[in-house]
């Protein structure tokens, strides 16, 4: 599948904040809305993010998302141990009419 | 928000076919469409295909047209994902996800593995 690129791992401690990088092209991100998603272990993925920027009922402030050009970023701030997760981002990619998920990133707590 | 209950577990030999299905409660079923995400063990997800569960249309990702084909049945509320010929390459947990006008994936099935060995 088309590559969104995500460090493959970030940490913080308790309290800090957490920015999470997600690189795609101009198919994907460059023109196409882009979302983000958390996974506990063992669990499904949960909508963290939709349409770059905007966060559903239910999900604290502390997750934010944004868009720039050809990438996004998701940032956790305040980062708690219930963070602990696997993360990633989705767009659309026009190059293979599909939707395509970033290498994912896992974030520990310290 | 909406629930969504996948069949059980399966266990497929290579070359045979397999369906899964996901029944949606909660919400007006044709209003919403589904797709189709697996995830192999230790990998990222992959987007498979959707369907809209009003109009019954579809839509496959290149990798897997001509092999998958998603269903549904309005009168139960469920939606079906059926693979065929398959390989040790398609052992893993097969989720249903709901797709609506803005929000993208906002509601999983519980997953059903799928296993496939000789």
């Amino acid at each position: 599948q088309s590559v969104l690129t995500q460090p493959p791992s970030a940490s913080g401690t308790p309290g800090q904040r957490v920015t999470i990088s997600c690189s795609g092209s101009s198919s994907n991100i460059g023109s196409n809305y882009v979302y983000w998603y958390q996974q506990l272990p063992g669990a499904a993925p949960q909508l963290l993010i939709y349409r770059n920027d905007q966060r559903p009922s239910g999900v604290p402030d502390r997750f934010s998302g944004s868009k720039s050009d050809t990438s996004a970023s998701l940032v956790i701030s305040g980062l708690r141990s219930e963070n602990e997760a696997d993360y990633y981002c989705v767009a659309w990619d026009d190059s293979v009419s599909g939707y395509v998920f970033g290498t994912g990133t896992k974030v520990t707590v310290l | 928000q909406g629930l969504l209950l996948q069949s059980g577990a399966e266990v497929k030999k290579p070359g045979a076919s397999v369906r899964v299905s996901c029944k949606a409660s909660g919400y007006t079923f044709t209003r919403f469409g589904m797709n189709w995400v697996r995830q192999a063990p230790g990998q990222r997800p992959e987007w498979m295909g959707w369907i809209n569960s009003g109009t019954a249309n579809t839509r496959y990702s290149q990798k897997f047209q001509g092999r998958v084909t998603i269903s549904r049945d309005t009168s139960a509320s469920t939606v079906y994902m059926e693979l065929r010929s398959l390989t040790s390459e398609d052992t893993a947990v097969y989720f249903c996800a709901r797709e609506g006008t803005e929000l993208l994936f906002d509601s999983w099935g519980q997953g059903t593995l799928v296993t496939v060995s000789s």
